[in-house]
């Protein structure tokens, strides 16, 4: 079965600990999206990458890195710089001829 | 810039009543729009798209028309079941803008009581 997947699905971190998000695809899409989902505001974009070894910063990446360094693995790290990193992380990819995006399961990260 | 607006939540119904979840849109050019799915604990589903006006999408029941002149994209179902229960996001893509990027609406929460 072709999908996203992102592990883990629960992730407890300390505050000042770097933590990095893994996802996972095996659709040959060669686009891959970042989202962060708190309550009540939607998603906004992270980070995406329209091919390997390459990405762009979307709209909230301040306290966010990545790598694209395999077409299939779009790793999210959030790091101490980020003030409030408790939230759920969506990671996607897109079809190119339809331009629908697949949506893995997400991580719910706690930092206390 | 390109923005979604749906309408507040949450929404309550018994089932088999009438759903209309409101969203306009603001966008330069011709955006394709979507609507999302997102049941409690998971990743977002597509549930329907239309991708030019007058286009009208439509899966499980559940159908949206593209209206150009109202920039609207509402969300309707005859009649809910409790399995409707779940998160409805709007989307945008934005014509000739970043590669497949969607700008969300902030959600509607639904729940549909027996």
């Amino acid at each position: 079965d072709g999908g996203i997947t992102q592990s883990p699905k629960y992730l407890f971190r300390k505050e000042g600990q770097n933590v990095t998000l893994s996802c996972e695809q095996n659709l040959n899409h060669d686009a891959m999206y970042w989202y962060r989902q708190d309550p009540g505001q939607g998603l906004r974009l992270i980070y995406y990458s329209q091919i390997v070894n390459d990405f762009q910063k979307g709209d909230i990446a301040e306290g966010y890195s990545v790598s694209r360094e395999k077409k299939e693995s779009f790793p999210l790290t959030v790091t101490s710089a980020q003030k409030n990193p408790t939230a759920f992380y969506l990671c996607a990819s897109i079809d190119s001829d339809t331009y629908e995006q697949y949506f893995g399961p997400g991580t719910r990260l706690t930092v206390t | 810039g390109n923005s979604v607006t749906q309408m507040e939540g949450p929404v309550t119904l018994s089932e088999e009543a009438f759903l209309t979840i409101n969203c306009t849109y603001t966008a330069t050019g011709y955006p394709s729009l979507f609507w999302y799915v997102q049941y409690p604990g998971e990743g977002l589903q597509l549930l329907l798209k239309a991708t030019k006006a007058d286009d009208k999408g439509s899966n499980k029941g559940f159908e949206a028309t593209y209206r150009k002149e109202t920039t609207s994209f509402h969300l309707e179902k005859g009649s809910v079941q409790v399995s409707d229960s779940a998160v409805y996001f709007c989307a945008l893509k934005a014509g000739g803008t970043s590669y497949g990027k969607l700008t969300f609406g902030q959600g509607t929460i639904l729940t549909v009581h027996p």
